[in-house]
């Protein structure tokens, strides 16, 4: 079945260091791959995604692409703010299924000044 | 515009209770999902309904049901409580076809639900 294996946290940084999260996953077919952020007491947001091997997603200066020969799907940030701690996960779904997300078990981030 | 909506915030059963949780998508939103999120691990899917029909469920004992309103709302019902069930129970909607790749799913802030 399709799983998804993240790198374990805590992960503690300084203001404006550089952060990678792993992230690598098992699918049949040719899933999407999405990370999620959660902040403490809130639900879930989407934070990026990538459809289609070689994607690069991004937002809010995050960027993730998508590696179909590594199967790897690994976040990354120039410059972290305090604004960035958060628990980020890593997920996906597979072909007609795109409601059904699997989820790693979640990277804590916590950034200090 | 409301995002989804979950009520209760929090609930605390006892073992062998059964519970109700609610869930409202975003206005326009057809698809509605479940999840449980055990402390420390990442949401584990439940279920999905369109148009008022379940179109996917995970791997969850039976004691697990829910259903979906002519309105889209949403309901989960577990049965005969655990102290495993103990968990944060998310609910997400998503905007375009059951299979739509390409609306993002929406997530509520959650139920947390203690049972003792």
């Amino acid at each position: 079945g399709d799983s998804v294996t993240q790198m374990e946290g805590p992960v503690t940084l300084s203001e404006e260091a550089f952060l990678t999260i792993n992230c690598t996953y098992t699918a049949t077919g040719y899933p999407s791959l999405f990370w999620y952020v959660q902040y403490p007491g809130e639900g879930l947001q989407l934070l990026l995604k990538a459809t289609k091997a070689d994607d690069k997603g991004s937002n809010k200066g995050f960027e993730a692409t998508y590696r179909k020969e590594t199967t790897s799907f690994h976040l990354e940030k120039g410059s972290v703010q305090v604004s960035d701690s958060a628990v980020y996960f890593c997920a996906l779904t597979s072909t007609g299924t795109a409601s059904k997300l699997t989820f790693g078990t979640g990277t804590r981030l916590q950034v200090t000044l | 515009d409301a995002g989804v909506t979950q009520s209760p915030t929090h609930l605390i059963k006892t073992r062998g209770q059964q519970v109700t949780l609610r869930c409202s998508p975003i206005s326009g939103h057809k698809s509605v999902s479940w999840y449980q999120q055990v402390l420390g691990q990442g949401p584990q899917f439940i279920f999905q309904y369109y148009e008022k029909e379940e179109r996917g469920r995970g791997n969850f004992p039976d004691r697990f049901s829910a259903r979906q309103f002519p309105n889209y709302s949403s309901e989960l019902n577990v049965n005969a409580l655990l102290l495993g069930d103990s968990a944060l129970y998310l609910c997400a909607s998503r905007g375009q076809g059951h299979t739509s790749y390409n609306s993002p799913l929406h997530f509520g802030n959650g139920t947390r639900l203690t049972v003792t």
